[in-house]
């Protein structure tokens, strides 16, 4: 148990469904993120939120819609996705980032969304 | 970010072998982390370098931070069937370069009784 929960843990959805995935962190941490795995490729990181807001948007397509309502949730809303979106849909969350100090930047895993495209 | 180059890609070992594995990169870092992924589960944490130099160990595993901290290896001692699984490593720079993480592709590691 990481202390990063996500739900659900597996998706089937078509094409023209809309759906969300969660993750939810019960480490304190103030900063989350949301990463793509797909087979034989490094992880690719695909949102970073800081205190609720998003730093980081790595040319996401726009098919895939965060949202962090506070420090401790994470939403993915996913409209319209295509078979190629399917893979492990993975969040993580890191300690607050102090001002001046080594960022440690130790990120903690939920187990995943495994989600499939049809 | 930056994409690291791990190796190898994957080992498939008897129980009791030692195991060795490493991540370069063509950027500097100033922190490396070890991660390991069971299937149908997200990675977890093994070890955290923070200094050029630097040694670490976790029971049977052991990491070091190289010293033009472009690199970092593991090894895993006496291999168990529980170690089976893919390993990350993952390297980031400091703060003004934001928060991302760079991940190696991973090695699998199969370990037969």
């Amino acid at each position: 148990e990481t202390g990063v929960t996500q739900t659900p843990r597996h998706l089937v959805m078509g094409m023209t469904n809309k759906k969300s995935l969660k993750c939810e962190q019960h480490l304190g941490h103030n900063a989350m993120y949301w990463y793509k795995q797909s087979a034989k490729k490094p992880l690719e990181l695909m949102f970073v939120y800081n205190f609720k807001e998003q730093t980081e948007n790595n040319s996401v397509p726009s098919r895939f819609s965060p949202e962090c309502p506070n420090s401790s949730h994470l939403f993915l809303h996913l409209h319209t996705l295509q078979p190629e979106d399917s893979a492990l849909y993975l969040c993580a969350s890191s300690p607050r980032q102090l001002a001046g100090g080594l960022n440690k930047n130790i990120q903690y895993f939920g187990a995943g969304t495994r989600l499939s495209v049809l | 970010g930056q994409q690291l180059n791990q190796s190898p890609q994957s080992m498939f070992i008897q129980e009791g072998e030692d195991v060795s594995m490493n991540c370069t990169s063509s950027s500097i870092f100033n922190t490396w982390l070890w991660y390991k992924q069971e299937p149908g589960e997200g990675p977890v944490l093994l070890i955290a370098l923070y200094k050029a130099g630097e040694l670490t160990s976790n029971g049977r595993l052991t990491a070091q931070f190289g010293i033009t901290r472009k690199d970092s290896f593991l090894n895993i001692s006496a291999s168990i069937p529980s170690d089976v699984g893919i390993y990350f490593c993952a390297g980031h720079f400091n703060s003004n370069s934001g928060y991302a993480l760079n991940f190696g592709k991973g090695t699998s590691l199969l370990v037969t009784p």
